[in-house]
């Protein structure tokens, strides 16, 4: 089955700039799709397709994707951005979702 | 305005069954699938299968295949996801989410989540 692989946790300092992986094999053949997710709530669609956001979400959540790494990048991170990120994809092979294991963001 | 919300949480015990239902309004669901996602306590997010509302049909991941239902009441668009042989190990929150279809779309609407605990 594919595997997608995230850091376990990402730190980054009000105002810079936090970037999140996902790696997974040729992934940048894939459409790949993440999610943030606060304590207690459910998760948020954030960017959608490598690089579109849903409407409400702000540009400073951008994607990217190519080779084996997709990469979520949030510009001037702010507290309220602290939260667990997913990344997801579609496995045409075996016609099931996959998410990565999450990555912690923690804002300094 | 699209709005999906789950039943409310349950407690079950080793070997039983529980069904969780996810009422949802505000789209037309010909081009809509029903996902269900769950989340083991302090863990990721683990994707279980969807139902086609419009035709019914049905795919579950492979992990759950034998002890789960999913089914779609196009006369109250609500979605059910049954779930037996209950284990400890099955204690999660479990979310029902629409999607359209197609690989390049996510998961947009999310509901509240139904925490099922299961426990002699």
């Amino acid at each position: 089955s594919y595997v997608l692989t995230q850091p376990p946790s990402v730190s980054v300092a009000p105002g810079q700039t936090a970037r999140i992986t996902c790696e997974g094999n040729n992934i940048g053949s894939k459409s790949v799709h993440w999610y943030q997710q606060k304590p207690g709530q459910a998760p948020v669609l954030v960017v959608y397709d490598d690089n579109d956001r849903p409407s409400g979400i702000p540009e400073r959540f951008s994607g990217s994707n190519s080779g084996n790494t997709a990469t979520l990048t949030i510009s001037r991170v702010e507290a309220g951005d602290e939260a667990d990120y997913y990344c997801q994809v579609w496995d045409s092979s075996s016609d099931h979702w996959v998410f990565g294991g999450g990555t912690k963001l923690t804002v300094l | 305005q699209v709005q999906v919300v789950q039943s409310g949480a349950e407690v079950k015990q080793p070997g039983a069954s529980v069904k969780v239902s996810c009422k949802a309004s505000g789209h037309t669901f010909s081009d809509y699938y029903i996902h269900w996602v769950r989340q083991a306590p302090g863990q990721g997010l683990d994707w279980m299968g969807w139902v086609n509302p419009k035709s019914g049909g049905t795919k579950y991941a492979q992990d759950f295949r034998g002890r789960v239902t999913m089914t779609w009441d196009t006369s109250i668009t609500t979605a059910y996801l049954d779930l037996s042989s209950l284990r400890s190990d099955d204690t999660a929150v479990y979310f029902c989410v629409t999607k359209r279809s197609g690989p390049n779309n996510g998961f947009d609407y999310w509901g509240q989540g139904t925490l099922v605990t299961v426990s002699s």
